[in-house]
């Protein structure tokens, strides 16, 4: 069975501070998604990483993937409170399914 | 470009009732998924659609869960009888079909939150 597992389930942190979020799964996959949710609304499309090594950054966020280590991490740079979200990382499997992970609820203060 | 659409946005029903949920995809987008979010948890899929075929719907209760989507477009699920474990919020999304410029990137609309009292 497909298992993503993601941690921290919850971080608060300050702002100004960096912090690396990280999103294993079980079976081997070139590609993975990350997603931004904030309460009550939908899921909004962070990052496609879409081979081994690849490594984006939007703003303050960064995402990287080893497909080898069957990890991804995003990567928050100098945390402000817009940040405050939760953060899901999804792996696609056949018929691109997608298995989301259990979601990192991101607090940030001043 | 129009988003995924979805109707309702929120039900409240009580259990033993029927419900039923709209979804509109991205036009062009040929593969439409329904997913349940129970609070504090990553979306599950319940069904795939591949155009108006069915690719997956593993995991979908089908005692009292059903979806169509008859014109490849559109998408309706319905649950009957509802219980009070199907209160969730209920998304809906698109995304290309397979080839080589897609990502399978897929794109969620808002959701449909429902409560069974």
């Amino acid at each position: 069975e497909l298992k993503v597992e993601q941690n921290p389930l919850f971080l608060s942190m300050q702002e100004g501070k960096n912090y690396t979020i990280y999103c294993n799964y079980s079976t081997t996959s070139d590609r993975l998604y990350w997603y931004r949710q904030d309460p009550g609304k939908s899921l909004e499309s962070l990052f496609v990483l879409l081979s081994n090594g690849a490594v984006k950054q939007e703003g303050r966020l960064m995402a990287s993937l080893d497909t080898k280590a069957r990890l991804s991490t995003l990567h928050i740079t100098a945390a402000v409170h817009d940040l405050s979200a939760t953060y899901f990382c999804a792996r696609p499997g056949t018929a691109s399914k997608l298995t989301f992970g259990t979601g990192t609820r991101l607090q940030v203060t001043l | 470009e129009a988003g995924v659409a979805q109707s309702p946005r929120y039900k409240i029903i009580e259990k033993r009732q029927s419900v039923a949920f709209w979804c509109n995809p991205i036009s062009g987008h040929a593969t439409l998924y329904w997913y349940q979010q129970i609070l504090g948890q990553g979306p599950k899929l319940l069904i795939q659609f591949q155009n108006n075929g069915v690719v997956d719907d593993s995991q979908l209760p089908k005692d009292r869960f059903s979806a169509e989507r008859l014109k490849g477009v559109d998408s309706t699920l319905k649950i009957q009888p509802a219980k009070l474990e199907d209160s969730a919020v209920y998304l809906c999304a698109s995304s290309l079909p397979r080839g080589p410029l897609s990502s399978y990137e897929q794109y969620f609309g808002p959701g449909t939150r429902l409560t069974v009292t």
